[in-house]
């Protein structure tokens, strides 16, 4: 079973300033099947990236995904007041069939 | 504009069921594979069920199987969750998503499921 893990758990960020997120695999991964969620507080999530680097419909383009393996990376560019949320990445294997999410990033404003 | 809206969500006590249902719109939903994600309070996201438009292969979580059946209507644009022998431990919002190649494109506003006695 692929485990994922996110770092930091909380990242402290100004506003227009760069944020990382880390997300690392158990094992290696399909990169097509890598995705990065944003969750708003009260909302549902969102899509941000699909296939580790795509970005999903309507995403800013300050949103970008990278990665290949086991270490995948999510970057704001530039942080908006609305970017300040929790990330989650997500991975998908065919065979077996299993759905894993890591368990998040918060970013918060400094 | 696709839309995705849960409903059936409900305070139940333990050992008891329930069935969730989302509507689907906006999409071709038949062609789609669908999906249930759950939040518990304050935790985050758990993959629980996954369907085929052709309902051919499904995937459930450790935590729910046996116990929980995802089910669709192609003809009436609809998605379930049939949810048995609840438990506490699943209290919480459950999210209709549809997804492609194993990732959530689009959610659902979730719909609250409470187990206590």
């Amino acid at each position: 079973e692929v485990v994922m893990t996110q770092s930091p758990a909380t990242l402290s960020v100004s506003p227009g300033e760069r944020a990382s997120l880390s997300c690392r695999a158990s094992q290696s991964v399909n990169s097509d099947h890598l995705a990065w969620y944003q969750q708003r507080p009260g909302q549902a999530p969102r899509l941000l990236i699909s296939g580790a680097s795509s970005r999903a419909t309507g995403i800013p383009d300050r949103f970008s995904g990278s990665g290949s393996g086991t270490d995948f990376t999510l970057i704001i560019s530039r942080l908006e007041p609305e970017d300040f949320a929790v990330y989650y990445c997500q991975q998908y294997v065919a065979s077996p069939l299993t759905f894993t999410f890591g368990p998040g990033t918060r970013v918060e404003i400094k | 504009e696709v839309q995705l809206v849960e409903s059936g969500g409900n305070s139940v006590q333990p050992g008891g069921s329930l069935r969730l249902s989302c509507a689907a719109s906006g999409f071709p939903f038949r062609v789609y594979s669908m999906n249930w994600v759950r939040q518990a309070p304050g935790e985050g996201l758990e993959w629980i069920a996954y369907l085929t438009s052709d309902e051919r292969t499904m995937f459930y979580a450790d935590s729910v199987k046996g116990r929980f059946i995802i089910s669709r209507d192609n003809a009436k644009n609809l998605l379930y969750l049939q949810m048995r022998s609840l438990r506490s431990e699943d209290t919480a919002v459950y999210y209709c998503v549809r997804s492609v190649r194993g990732q959530g494109d689009y959610w659902g506003q979730g719909t609250l499921v409470s187990v206590s006695s």
